[in-house]
């Protein structure tokens, strides 16, 4: 099976833009998991969805949002971009729960400037 | 906040060596699991323990797992060029999300 993927791998925007990436889960997983990673902050959850719900939300501001479809494929979107955006942000599937093995895709580099 | 903290923060050994890195967590789990990240890319999954198990093996790979220390370990065996990467471990609990340590960056010397 292929692997997660993600699009674009790399970008740059200004402050105050806003950003959209996708997420292509492996065949057959439903649960699509989105990760921030910066220097300072680590990981961290940023939420889950599954079968088109969002089922859970980590500790971030209004101006983070997700969706998903109902091929799985999901997409995450940044609104009023800010300086500390820059990070990789990492999507990750599995089958049925976002508790178990996660499956990465190689990340999106996004660079706010 | 991270749930999981590793220890060391950074581990510089020479190829051939024994590599351990430990991990300790604040509440209690489901499972704990292992992942390693190569610079910049996304993250692999290396090995999933249990609450009701005490140590896992898989390869040169030994996880051990003491829920009343609330802590584990990750032992690699016989160090390769190839293990240079950075290893995050995750817990699961009660929480609906899995929390990710600061990880411990591994280097090996030729």
């Amino acid at each position: 099976k292929a692997g997660v993927t993600q699009t674009p791998r790399y970008l740059i925007k200004t402050r105050g833009q806003q950003v959209t990436l996708s997420c292509s889960p492996i065949s057959g997983h439903r649960s699509v998991s989105w990760y921030q990673q910066t220097p300072g902050q680590g990981l961290q959850f940023l939420f889950e969805y599954f079968s088109e719900t969002q089922r859970n939300k980590g500790n971030f501001p209004g101006r983070f949002s997700g969706r998903q479809f109902s091929n799985s494929r999901s997409e995450m979107n940044v609104s009023t971009l800010e300086l500390g955006d820059s990070a990789l942000y990492l999507c990750a599937s599995n089958p049925r729960s976002e508790k178990e093995t996660q499956y990465f895709g190689p990340g999106t580099r996004l660079l706010v400037l | 906040s991270q749930q999981g903290e590793e220890d060391p923060q950074a581990l510089s050994i020479q190829e051939g060596e024994n590599a351990t890195m430990n991990c300790s967590y604040k509440t209690s789990i489901n499972n704990l699991q292992w992942y390693r990240q190569n610079s910049g890319r996304g993250l692999v999954h290396l090995i999933l323990i249990r609450s009701n198990e005490r140590e896992k093996h898989s390869g040169r790979l030994r996880v051990t797992l003491d829920t009343s220390k609330k802590s584990s370990s990750l032992l690699i065996t016989a160090s390769r060029a190839a293990d240079t990467a950075s290893y995050f471990c995750a817990t699961a609990g009660g929480a609906q999300k899995l929390v990710f340590g600061q990880g411990t960056r591994l280097t090996i010397n030729p």
